[in-house]
């Protein structure tokens, strides 16, 4: 069965250190995959998404995440964290079912930003 | 304004009550879907809708109903709530072009059922 994992529901970091948020998936055929961030009280924005080409892909407000093929990996990082970026963080995949891509959500991590 | 909005904001019910939960969206979206969010559960899937011809299970359609009442309108229904149905619930909209496309989320609709 196709399946996104998310290592670690709580990740905490200090202010200026590097983030990094893992997601790996289970597909035997290239996926779309997707970041978004929920912020309190609201609901999820995009962050960055992964399509074809190149496999480093360049989000908003710093992050970046990888795909890697071999590894069925597609981690968020940010090389110095920031009190603002304290919120919840999904990695979602898009798995053909029948004739549609369906998306499926990770269960999320929450990033904790200490001062 | 928002491009996805939904109505209540918050709901506190009793069980067995029936639910309807709202959403509208000026996106021009044809895809729309419903999920609920609980606490380390992250976000599952209750029902889609690709037109308002086309109505579709999620993982997590049972004790839940929807209506696509026209391309902006997509409502969630309980007909008889229970307990474990509290939880944040999220609609959200995608463009029908490609599975790349991301989808838009409303603000979410906090439900607790007594």
């Amino acid at each position: 069965a196709q399946s996104v994992t998310q290592l670690g529901s709580h990740v905490s970091v200090s202010e200026g250190a590097l983030v990094l948020l893992r997601c790996n998936y289970s597909s035997s055929v290239p996926p779309y995959l997707f970041w978004y961030v929920q912020y309190p009280n609201q609901g999820l924005q995009l962050l960055l998404k992964y399509t074809t080409g190149a496999t480093l892909v360049k989000g908003i407000n710093g992050f970046e995440a990888e795909f890697k093929k071999s590894e069925t990996s597609f981690h968020l990082t940010k090389p110095s964290a920031h009190m603002s970026d304290a919120a919840e963080y999904f990695c979602a995949v898009s798995f053909r079912s029948g004739g549609s891509y369906i998306p499926t959500f990770g269960r999320g991590t929450s990033l904790i930003v200490h001062p | 304004d928002a491009d996805v909005t939904q109505t209540p904001r918050n709901r506190i019910t009793k069980t067995g009550k029936r639910i309807m939960l709202e959403c509208s969206q000026t996106k021009g979206h044809d895809r729309m879907y419903w999920y609920r969010q609980d606490p380390g559960l992250g976000l599952r899937l209750i029902y889609y809708s690709f037109d308002v011809k086309d109505i579709n299970k999620g993982e997590i359609s049972d004790g839940y109903s929807v209506s696509r009442q026209a391309q902006a309108k997509f409502s969630l229904s309980l007909e008889s709530a229970i307990p474990n149905q509290t939880a944040l619930y999220f609609c959200a909209t995608s463009d029908l072009s490609g599975p790349h496309n991301e989808q838009f989320f409303g603000p979410g609709t906090r439900l607790t059922v007594l």
